[in-house]
């Protein structure tokens, strides 16, 4: 069955210090990927997307992801992050043969510590 | 342009009661899709519509309705709602389903 796993509940970052957020996806396709970001009380942000090509993929807000198929991977990360950097970050795979249906993560919470 | 626009923003029902959450998008999207967000268990898809006139159900449709009553609206209905149905909404489109857009949410409290 396809699944995304995020390992880290929370992760604590100091401001100014480089990011890295995990994520591990099970599917047998070719994966169509996602990272979102949902600040508090809000709604969920499109970070950005791997569907094909170059497998280091740039996004919004400086943040950077690679697809790494060997290990089922996409990671995401942030050379030097700021204090507005805290929110809550999904990662998704979209079932391309279900009408891209996204499984999703069960999100990682980022702390700045200042 | 508005994105994806929700209502009500927040809502308190009693069980028992019954509500329609409302969804609309203004991007001319084909699919629109409905979740809810759970601490710790990411978002959950309810119902989803790849397109006007079908619907299909996702991974948690018990207990809810939805209508797909135009292109632009998608709404979500609790014919009684239950404790277990107290959430967070969200509500997503996209053009054919590759990337989808959220909503602000609407946060619901079933007592």
């Amino acid at each position: 069955a396809q699944s995304v796993t995020q390992p880290d509940i929370h992760i604590t970052v100091s401001e100014g210090a480089s990011l890295e957020l995990r994520c591990n996806y099970s599917y047998g396709a070719t994966p169509y990927l996602f990272w979102y970001v949902q600040s508090p009380g809000q709604g969920l942000q499109l970070l950005l997307k791997y569907f094909s090509g170059d497998t280091l993929v740039q996004g919004i807000k400086g943040f950077e992801a690679e697809f790494k198929r060997s290990q089922s991977s996409f990671n995401l990360r942030k050379p030097s992050v700021h204090w507005s950097d805290a929110a809550e970050y999904f990662c998704a795979v979209a079932i391309t043969d279900s009408n891209y249906q996204l499984i999703w993560g069960a999100g990682t919470k980022l702390i700045i510590k200042p | 342009n508005a994105g994806v626009t929700q209502t009500p923003k927040f809502q308190v029902l009693k069980t028992g009661q019954s509500m329609t959450l409302q969804c609309a998008q203004d991007m001319n999207h084909n699919s629109m899709y409905w979740y809810r967000q759970d601490p710790g268990m990411g978002l959950r898809l309810i119902y989803y519509s790849a397109s006007e006139g079908t619907t299909d159900k996702g991974e948690v449709p018990n207990g809810y309705n939805v209508s797909r009553l135009n292109k632009r609206e998608f709404s979500l209905r609790l014919e009684s709602a239950a404790p277990s149905q107290t959430s967070v909404y969200f509500c997503a489109s996209s053009v054919g389903g590759e990337t989808q857009y959220f909503g602000p949410g609407t946060r619901l409290l079933v007592l």
